[in-house]
């Protein structure tokens, strides 16, 4: 157990909807990261926090965003979505910013759209 | 942007030692960084290498050299729990892409009896 938390585990929705994906640092993390895995892409990182800021962005698309709260957990938030974003979707944190020598991810939830 | 390169599979047995080899290729870096993901669970950290050599943790090595874009991982006395896909991941480090990280494909390390 790393000690990040993710809500749901699973997430099964239409295309077109808007889902919103939870995640909890491990204690005294400021750091937050979001990725997704597909099977034909891989892990793609998406976006990082830093003690409620926003610190690096890859390829999310417009179409997701994310936010980090004052009590550092954050929420991944996809909208108008589409068959291939179907994926696991994993939070990690740490407890430096950009210069972090270690990250520690959650279970996961795991978003099907039909 | 960044490349990077790593062995589809592996196989090797019981006890012995494989080394899983990663090549990038990046506009600027900022540290590697070693994951291990067993099949529909998440990755669990490894290893970071920033500067060049090796880190030695446990059953567990990870070598960096930054002029050659070149690492590996080393995994040593192989176990059958070891039996996973190993990432490599590589953290950018000019203006624009400073904190973003690059994944390979995976490796995946099979341990025969």
């Amino acid at each position: 157990d790393s000690g990040v938390t993710q809500t749901p585990k699973h997430l099964i929705t239409a295309t077109g909807q808007r889902v919103t994906l939870r995640c909890s640092p491990r204690s005294g993390d400021l750091s937050v990261y979001w990725y997704q895995q597909s099977l034909d892409q891989g892990l793609q990182f998406l976006i990082q926090y830093y003690n409620g800021e926003e610190r690096a962005k890859g390829n999310i698309l417009e179409r997701f965003s994310a936010q980090q709260f004052p009590d550092l957990h954050s929420e991944l938030n996809l909208s108008s979505l589409e068959l291939g974003d179907s994926a696991l979707y994993f939070c990690a944190s740490s407890f430096r910013d950009r210069d972090s020598s270690e990250q520690y991810f959650g279970p996961g939830t795991r978003l099907t759209v039909t | 942007g960044q490349n990077i390169d790593q062995p589809t599979e592996m196989t090797a047995t019981e006890g012995a030692i494989v080394q899983i080899n990663c090549t990038y290729q990046t506009s600027g870096f900022n540290g590697l960084f070693w994951y291990q993901q067993h099949a529909g669970e998440a990755p669990t950290f490894l290893s970071y290498n920033v500067l060049d050599g090796l880190e030695e943790k446990g059953r567990f090595s990870s070598f960096l050299s930054r002029s050659k874009g070149y690492s590996y991982l080393l995994l040593k006395e192989l176990q059958m729990k070891d039996s996973a896909s190993y990432l490599c991941a590589v953290r950018g480090g000019t203006t624009d892409s400073w904190g973003k990280f690059q994944f390979g494909a995976g490796t995946q390390v099979v341990v025969t009896p």
